[in-house]
């Protein structure tokens, strides 16, 4: 049973456009929603994270919006680069757990 | 400060092989995780540890077992391998609890193969 369902599973973007993924979630006891990227043979890096007590985070070209009462929250990236051409995916948590339950990846292709 | 270490890079087994990933980190985190990447499937969590000597399950952790002896290592053994356990391993760690604002860092990943 997938705790995070993520999409699209890819995703090709021309550069300068905007990047969108999308995940939705269903226990409300989550309270902590990082999302990684993970560049070809390399593992998972932390990108940019967000509690459900804001409804934006924007870091650089990376922006997350949450939205609480839809159980969904979603990573924008502005101005998309081939640099940027990467698997995401987001993640949840929440109090006391000592895990993260990952989405199923988004490949972003960048097109110069 | 190497972080997160994993070895082998990479690995081919045969049906009924045994061996252990080696991983090893040096920010003197306590907690440390194991997971599997499959395709379309994400990261799934095998094993976790809040320390040494402490460990548990993830959500899927038939056919592995690990042991934590030290802060630094993370041992995850496959005793009989099949071919459902060919994937991507990934060890991680982080300070405190994945639930908190606390990174996990993740190693580069062995790529395992059985057959």
């Amino acid at each position: 049973q997938q705790q995070v369902k993520q999409s699209p599973q890819s995703l090709i973007v021309q550069k300068g456009g905007i990047s969108i993924i999308n995940c939705a979630y269903e226990n409300t006891a989550f309270d902590y929603f990082p999302w990684y990227q993970q560049f070809p043979g390399k593992g998972p890096a932390l990108l940019i994270a967000i509690r459900p007590d804001v409804s934006e985070k924007k870091e650089g070209r990376f922006t997350i919006s949450f939205n609480k009462s839809a159980k969904q929250f979603s990573l924008h990236i502005m101005d998309s680069q081939p640099g940027d051409s990467a698997t995401y995916f987001c993640a949840a948590s929440r109090p006391g757990a000592n895990n993260l339950f990952f989405g199923t990846g988004t490949r972003l292709t960048v097109i110069p | 400060n190497a972080g997160v270490t994993q070895t082998p890079k990479f690995r081919i087994l045969k049906i009924g092989q045994s061996m252990t990933l080696q991983c090893t980190q040096d920010m003197n985190h306590n907690y440390m995780y194991w997971y599997r990447q499959d395709p379309g499937m994400g990261l799934k969590l095998i094993y976790y540890s809040v320390g040494a000597g402490i460990t548990d399950k993830g959500e899927v952790p038939n056919g592995y077992n690990v042991s934590r002896s030290t802060t630094e290592d993370f041992p995850l053994r496959l005793e009989l391998a099949a071919p459902s356990q060919t994937s991507v391993y990934f060890c991680a760690s982080s300070l405190l609890p994945a639930s908190g604002l606390y990174e996990q860092y993740f190693g580069p990943g062995t790529r395992l193969t059985v057959t």
